[in-house]
Parts: structure tokens; C-alpha cells; sequence
């Protein structure tokens, strides 16, 4: 089984302010990586797919990055609803796995 | 528009069964697969499985190979997820998605459209 690794754990932003959360593979993924956000009480939202293809309806200060085993999600400027959960995923092999998530909350 | 819409709240006894549907809309339903994913409470998501709706074929985490069974009825473009011996750690939000891609395409494992969940309770 591939174990994804997410650091930090918590992310203290301020509105306005640029997050960097990342994302680890235990075995190369090549570019088979998805970003999730998911909001207290709400199912998650697919963010990204393919390492940093933003999904239909993301706004542009989301980006991905990464191949391999290292992977990194970017939010340009926080807005108030980027409060949340973020999970990524591999899909690289056919036994998905999920990180245990990173919260991005207000600083 | 894209819907899953999944069945209700459910409540089980420890050893027992239990069966959750998610009902398809706005899309080929067999032109996709499903995914299962759990998330106990104040956990993260924890993956279960995936099956083609276009002929059934199923991936399963080892963590549920023997106690999991995924279906689907394409006639009604229903997934159903059956998880059986339940115990108070099987107490968590079910959530149904739709995978991205097409069933045989490279995206077919993201889920791109959830269900809003089903929260079942296992307890004495």
C-alpha cells in the first residue's frame, strides 16, 4: 500500500496571505495525485487531478505541482472560504490512498 | 446537472449488516465508476473501493476484502455498497463519488462528483 504523508498538519494563514501544503508518497506516483477540499459538514471537492490540472470551476490561486513522490498545492491568496481541509490522494495504483489531510485555518 | 444522491441515516447493532444506495443523475451512468469512501468522526477519508458501472468489475482495500460488496444496477443507475460484520469502529460518513474519467480512461479513480453522505451509527 502507498501511505501519503501531508505536512503540516495545521497551516496558520492570514486572509490575503499565500499556503503552501504538502504532500508525500511513500513509492513514486509519477503525476497520479489529487487534491481535495472539504469543509466542516460538506462532502470534499476535487480540487486538482493529474498533480496540477486544476478541476472544472477552481479558481486560478489554486495550482499544484510535483511528480515522483513529492507533490505541493499552492493557494495564491487565501479568501475566507479557503478555510478548510485539504486531503490529497494517489491513484497511482489501483489500492487508492488518501493523506491524512492538512487544515488551513485563520491566523 | 450531476447528482448522487445516497440513502438515509442509518443505525446498526454491532455484527450486523449494512446497505447504502447512491442513485445517479445527469450523467451515462456506465460510461464511470464509483467510489466508496468512509470518514469516521473528526477522522480524515479513508477509501474502500471502487467498482465500474460499466461491467462491474470492483477494486477493494485489503482493510475491507472480506467484509465489502459493491453493485451496481444499471437500470436505475444505482451503486450500492453492503458492509457486513459492523462494529463501533464502522461508525462514520459513507460517501458515494463519481470517477472522473471515463471507466477505461486515466482519470476513471478521481472523484470528481460526491454524494452527501450517509452517516451510519453502530451501536448496542
Amino acid at each position: 500500500e502507498i501511505v501519503m504523508t501531508q505536512s503540516p498538519g495545521t497551516l496558520s494563514v492570514s486572509p490575503g496571505e499565500r499556503a503552501t501544503l504538502s504532500c508525500r508518497a511513500s513509492q513514486s506516483i509519477s503525476s497520479n495525485l489529487a487534491w481535495y477540499q472539504q469543509k466542516p459538514g460538506q462532502a470534499p471537492r476535487l480540487l486538482i487531478y493529474g498533480a496540477s490540472t486544476r478541476a472544472t470551476g477552481i479558481p486560478a490561486r489554486f495550482s499544484g505541482s510535483g511528480s515522483g513522490t513529492d507533490f505541493t498545492l499552492t493557494i495564491s491568496s487565501l479568501q475566507s472560504e479557503d478555510f478548510a481541509i485539504y486531503y490529497c490522494q494517489q491513484y497511482n495504483s489501483w489500492l487508492l490512498t488518501f493523506g491524512g489531510g492538512t487544515k488551513v485555518e485563520i491566523k | 446537472q450531476i447528482q448522487l444522491v445516497q440513502s438515509g441515516a442509518e443505525v446498526k447493532n454491532p455484527g450486523a449488516s449494512v446497505k447504502v444506495s447512491c442513485k445517479a443523475s445527469g450523467y451515462s451512468f456506465t460510461n464511470h465508476g464509483i467510489s466508496w469512501v468512509r470518514q469516521a468522526p473528526g477522522q480524515g477519508l479513508e477509501w474502500m473501493g471502487w467498482i465500474s458501472a460499466f461491467n462491474g468489475n470492483t477494486n477493494r482495500a485489503q482493510k475491507f476484502q472480506d467484509r465489502v460488496t459493491m453493485t451496481t444496477d444499471t437500470s436505475t443507475s444505482t451503486a450500492y455498497m453492503e458492509l457486513r460484520k459492523l462494529t463501533s469502529d464502522d461508525t462514520a460518513v459513507y460517501y458515494c463519488a463519481r470517477g472522473h474519467g471515463y471507466v477505461w480512461g486515466d482519470y476513471r479513480y478521481v472523484s470528481d462528483y460526491w454524494g452527501p453522505g450517509t452517516l451510519v451509527t453502530v451501536s448496542a
